[in-house]
């Protein structure tokens, strides 16, 4: 999937800060971040709509999004925990406030915290 | 609270066996149901959905249909591949913000 870009793809972090970055094609105005954990289902973090934060789920502090732009998403990690070690998906859907509007993932960054 | 339940965990099947998941779903009114596959390294694939109540949803031989009666979207698929083989996760749309909540995902291997 081309249309929605995640960088890095593979991140390994002792405590250090990063940031994931994500950029959909397809002219969406919601775009979304996703944690996977291993063998689980993919879960919410958080939700922007037009640059604006929606939907914030239960995530711990050290996760800070931001949305440049509506075709942009970032999300700085701050201090990382064993926990955090996952796949993080970008994904983006038409707008927010439809329940039947389709999701589109990209393939995620895997952090890896040692 | 609304929540979307795949029993099966893993299935193993071989090639050109006929395929059903079952997925159940709690939640007030209408909700939107997905189905989704993810192939290893890659994110989740949307497959279908559907909105409303008798709806069939299909893809790629794949297909469910929304039965509000029993809360269930089951996915079938008449003959599978090798190729089918993936993670499949069914998914609830709710509420007024278009947050997909994902069953536990089944596991299923397809042996040649």
């Amino acid at each position: 999937n081309t249309k929605i870009t995640q960088s890095p793809r593979y991140l390994i972090l002792g405590r250090a800060n990063k940031s994931l970055e994500c950029e959909q094609h397809l002219g969406h105005n919601a775009m979304y971040w996703y944690k996977q954990s291993a063998e689980k289902p993919p879960e919410l973090m958080f939700l922007y709509n037009l640059k604006q934060l929606i939907r914030n789920e239960t995530v711990p502090s050290r996760f800070i999004p931001e949305c440049p732009d509506s075709s942009k998403l970032l999300l700085h990690i701050s201090a990382v925990d064993p926990e955090d070690s996952a796949v993080y998906f970008c994904a983006s859907s038409q707008d927010y406030s439809n329940s039947g509007n389709t999701l589109y993932f990209g393939e995620g960054s895997r952090l890896i915290v040692v | 609270g609304d929540s979307v339940t795949q029993t099966e965990g893993q299935v193993a099947l071989s090639e050109e066996d006929f395929l059903t998941i079952h997925c159940n779903y709690s939640a007030s009114g209408y909700p939107a149901l997905f189905w989704y596959v993810q192939y290893p390294g890659e994110g989740p694939q949307f497959l279908f959905r559907a909105s409303r109540d008798k709806e069939k949803g299909s893809s790629r031989g794949f297909e469910a249909t929304y039965d509000k009666g029993t809360t269930s979207f089951h996915l079938r698929k008449a003959s599978v591949q090798e190729s089918d083989s993936a993670v499949y996760y069914c998914a609830l749309g709710v509420s007024n913000y278009n947050v997909l909540y994902f069953g536990s995902g089944t596991k299923l291997t397809v042996e040649p």
